[in-house]
């Protein structure tokens, strides 16, 4: 099983340059999720989703866009990439008929701007 | 707004010694509660979950944790830290069913002496 995969697992980027990670996740799950984490302050909610075209703005969403255009992927966009979002980044999905289960993470991008 | 609080940022211990990591939340109702270790350079590992029922809940490498409502605690608790234990750990709550977000704290560093 695969689970959930992200693409890339490590990316370099300069200032203003514009990327998009990629979600996809197996297990048909209707739930996804982005995080970012950095030093000192755990994983911070992005953005989510609830459903196939739908989404919407967690904790820290400026600067980030999403797109949720089929059930199994979720991609976040960096438009225009600022020093600030060095980060590692990580995406979960979860069952949503299932309320006794846990969200299930893949294993993180790490992102550096310069 | 759902919010987790880990009050110890780094704790150092003994190998072989008594481990409890704290976490304390804020939410209305009785939410899902979780809690995650993450190695240096590694993805998030489910260590254990609390939905209902029993307050205390095993996981797994010999974790443990209880759920206290009166004082909005779930903390996680290890009778005898190995090496291999040194990492990050994470509490989360979330509302599924309600928000459906995974809101998580800003983690606790644990080091082990040998």
């Amino acid at each position: 099983n695969a689970g959930v995969t992200q693409t890339p697992k490590f990316r370099v980027l300069k200032t203003g340059q514009s990327m998009t990670l990629l979600c996809a996740q197996d297990m048909n799950h209707e739930y996804m999720y982005w995080y970012r984490q950095d030093p000192g302050m755990g994983l911070r909610l992005i953005h989510y989703s609830v459903g196939e075209g739908t989404t919407a703005k967690g904790e820290v969403p400026d600067g980030y866009n999403v797109s949720r255009l089929k059930k199994q992927n979720f991609l976040l966009g960096l438009e225009s990439a600022a020093p600030s979002q060095t980060s590692v980044y990580f995406c979960a999905s979860r069952n949503r008929g299932q309320l006794n289960t846990e969200a299930f993470f893949g294993q993180g991008t790490r992102l550096t701007v310069v | 707004a759902q919010s987790v609080t880990q009050p110890d940022i780094h704790i150092t211990v003994s190998e072989g010694a008594s481990l409890e990591l704290r976490c304390n939340y804020s939410y209305g109702a009785t939410p899902y509660l979780f809690w995650y270790v993450q190695s240096p350079g590694q993805g998030l590992q489910l260590l254990l979950k609390y939905f209902s029922g029993d307050t205390l809940v095993q996981g797994i490498k010999g974790f443990e944790a209880e759920f206290k409502r009166s004082q909005s605690s779930f903390n996680l608790r290890k009778p005898s830290v190995h090496w291999s234990d040194a990492a990050e750990y994470f509490c989360a709550v979330a509302r599924w069913g309600a928000t459906n977000k995974l809101i998580f704290g800003t983690g606790t560093l644990l080091a082990v002496q040998p």
